[in-house]
């Protein structure tokens, strides 16, 4: 079973920041937060992961709370291309599978 | 470096017929995992191997068998095809890194 818990949709203006939360209430110290989006019909990407640190790269940032229970996937700077489902997965590094949940589907609007 | 390449992309076949989905990689990754997805759904694990030789199954495993002979190939197999069975697959791969997984683009079963 996946172990987080996300809102079904969102909708976000483009050209504002994308804020994408993300529950995982039963998270272990030694799991790590993953993300992952499926643009329409394509494979998922993945954008980008964290254990307990605040998270950077050029796709996105992650914000993890400092009890660990939730993050949220931060877009800066929205656009059209960024609608998809959005995936916020937990699992052990050194885990050899994932499990994906439903998801958030975040619509972009004009 | 073409990364994680499916074939067929689309197909479509008879109830009871069987066929073999493949998945190649370039990338010397160790892991591989085969996933269905259907309308409106998430991702469901089928089966994945962590290493050239052996499989082991996911979620979702009735009805398939995957083989893994060579390090950079992961096949699903379906020996008897069932309209339930109608689904888009994606395979992917990884080095278990902090990278993530590499998804191939899929391939979309009809079963009629």
């Amino acid at each position: 079973d996946a172990k987080t818990t996300q809102p079904p949709s969102m909708d976000c203006a483009e050209g504002r920041a994308a804020n994408l939360p993300c529950n995982h209430s039963t998270i272990s110290g030694n799991e790590y937060v993953y993300w992952y989006r499926q643009i329409h019909s394509q494979g998922p990407q993945y954008i980008i992961h964290g254990l307990k640190n605040n998270e950077t790269n050029e796709m996105a940032s992650l914000i993890i709370t400092e009890d660990r229970k939730s993050s949220t996937l931060i877009l800066p700077h929205a656009t059209l291309r960024d609608t998809a489902v959005y995936y916020c997965i937990v699992r052990v590094q050194e885990d050899d599978k994932i499990i994906f949940g439903k998801g958030t589907r975040l619509h972009i609007l004009p | 470096n073409a990364g994680v390449t499916q074939t067929p992309k689309f197909r479509v076949l008879k109830t009871g017929q069987s066929m073999t989905l493949l998945c190649a990689q370039d990338m010397n990754h160790e892991y591989m995992y085969w996933y269905r997805q259907d309308p409106g759904m998430g991702l469901r694990l089928i089966h994945y191997s962590v290493g050239e030789g052996t499989t082991a199954k996911g979620e979702v495993p009735d009805g398939y068998n995957v083989s893994r002979l060579k390090k950079q190939n992961f096949l699903l197999g379906l020996e008897s095809a069932a309209p339930s069975q109608t689904s888009v697959y994606f395979c992917a791969s990884s080095l278990l890194d902090r990278y993530g997984y590499t998804f191939g683009s899929g391939t979309r079963l009809t079963v009629v």
